[in-house]
């Protein structure tokens, strides 16, 4: 079955340490992956997105995501949090020729002073 | 940019009372979604819809309906809300590229929805 887990659903890290948040799929066919934030009562918001155009892909705020094949992941750094990067974060893939996408739980991020 | 509005950011509503939840984009996306959200469950897809009066249910249809009469609007109804439906809703569109493109949606700015 298709699915995309997100490990942990609360991260907590000191501000200005490494952001890391781990995001696997599973799917029969190469999937298109996204990572999408939400702020407190808000929407959710596009971080980045895999195309197959690189493996190595860089969204908005200083995140960026590498899709590794072997591993089935996606996980998503940042090289120094900051305060402003508490939120919600969620991973998402696309993998059928329709267009629905498969959410994470999510991942409550939050920043120690 | 694009934008999708949500009719209402907060709703109290009563058991029992037809509810109606509006969400409006303007950028002539082809599809659009109604999501729940709740704690430790992620986003659950409701219903989606991939074109004017097209409507396809998603993992959790009960209790719901739809209707899109025009391209930048699609409604959820809640015939009789319950208290179990008392959530936060998520509207999203995307915009149809063909097979196998990446396809990335746009949210709304969710409604929180209590019923009593």
């Amino acid at each position: 079955a298709q699915s995309v887990t997100q490990l942990g659903s609360h991260v907590s890290v000191s501000e200005g340490a490494l952001v890391l948040l781990r995001c696997n799929y599973s799917s029969s066919v190469p999937p298109y992956l996204f990572w999408y934030v939400q702020y407190p009562n808000q929407g959710l918001q596009l971080l980045l997105k895999y195309t197959s155009a690189a493996t190595l892909v860089k969204g908005i705020n200083g995140f960026e995501a590498e899709f590794k094949k072997s591993e089935t992941s996606f996980h998503l750094t940042k090289p120094s949090a900051h305060m402003s990067d508490a939120a919600e974060y969620f991973c998402a893939g696309l993998m059928n020729r329709d267009d629905k996408i498969i959410f994470g739980k999510g991942t409550r991020l939050h920043i120690l002073p | 940019d694009v934008k999708v509005t949500q009719s209402s950011r907060y709703l109290v509503k009563r058991t029992g009372e037809k509810v109606f939840l509006e969400c409006v984009q303007d950028m002539d996306h082809e599809n659009m979604f109604w999501y729940r959200q709740d704690p430790g469950l992620g986003l659950r897809l409701i219903y989606f819809s991939y074109d004017v009066k097209m409507k396809e249910k998603g993992d959790i249809p009960e209790g719901y309906s739809v209707s899109r009469e025009k391209k930048e609007r699609f409604s959820l109804i809640l015939e009789s809300a319950s208290t179990n439906q008392t959530s936060m809703y998520l509207c999203a569109s995307s915009l149809y590229l063909g097979d196998r493109v990446a396809r990335e949606q746009y949210f709304g700015p969710g409604t929180r929805l209590t019923v009593t």
